[in-house]
């Protein structure tokens, strides 16, 4: 079945530092991919996502590459802002399945 | 557009209670579904529907009952509540149409629920 695996957090950057949330995932055929994104008692949102290998989806300075051939779609971002602090969800979704499978979310807390 | 509502926020059960969780959308989305959010484990679908009148199982459906009656409503009841039910629910809608679910689904704000 279908899996999506993410990095534990919580992740402690301090303003202005790169971040790196890595996902990894297991499917069958061709899925698509997303960043959902969490902010403190809110529901969740879409942050970016991709929809065949080699996509690159951005979004607010968030970027993550749709890596078939590593069956991965890390999260990056050049530069932390204290308003990044949320909790961040990869998940992934295919074509005949209505739900997407989300991974276990990791927490990033971003200091002045 | 006020989006999806969820109501309540917050819910303390006894156990073998019953109660309902209520969702609304706006948007006209003919696809809705429960998740539950529990520490580690991500979301996990509950229920889902496609359109008024039609539901189906997801991933943990155990001691959970839906129906869709309108376009707008997706109620999750409990029959009777286990403290294994204690969770985050959350409500999601999308559109139908195209390469679903390449549609971004669309969350309410969730609704914590403890039972002793």
């Amino acid at each position: 079945g279908n899996s999506v695996t993410q990095m534990e957090g919580p992740v402690t950057l301090s303003e202005e530092a790169f971040l790196t949330i890595n996902c990894t995932y297991t499917a069958t055929g061709y899925p698509s991919l997303f960043w959902y994104v969490q902010y403190p008692g809110e529901g969740l949102q879409l942050l970016l996502k991709a929809t065949k290998a080699d996509d690159k989806g951005s979004n607010k300075g968030f970027e993550a590459t749709y890596r078939k051939e590593t069956t991965s779609f890390h999260l990056e971002k050049g530069s932390v802002q204290v308003s990044d602090s949320a909790v961040y969800f990869c998940a992934l979704g295919q074509v005949g399945r209505r739900a997407l499978t989300f991974g276990s979310g990791t927490r990033l807390q971003v200091q002045p | 557009n006020a989006g999806v509502t969820q109501t309540p926020k917050f819910q303390v059960l006894k156990t073998g209670q019953s109660m309902t969780l209520q969702c609304a959308q706006d948007m006209n989305h003919e696809y809705m579904s429960w998740y539950r959010q529990d520490p580690g484990m991500g979301l996990r679908l509950i229920h889902y529907s496609v359109g008024a009148g039609i539901t189906d199982q997801g991933e943990v459906p155990n001691g959970y009952n839906v129906s869709r009656s309108t376009t707008e409503d997706f109620p999750l009841r409990l029959l009777s509540a286990a403290p294994s039910q204690t969770s985050v629910y959350f409500c999601a809608s999308s559109p139908l149409g195209g390469r679903s679910p390449y549609n971004e689904q669309f969350f309410g704000p969730g609704t914590r629920l403890t039972v002793l």
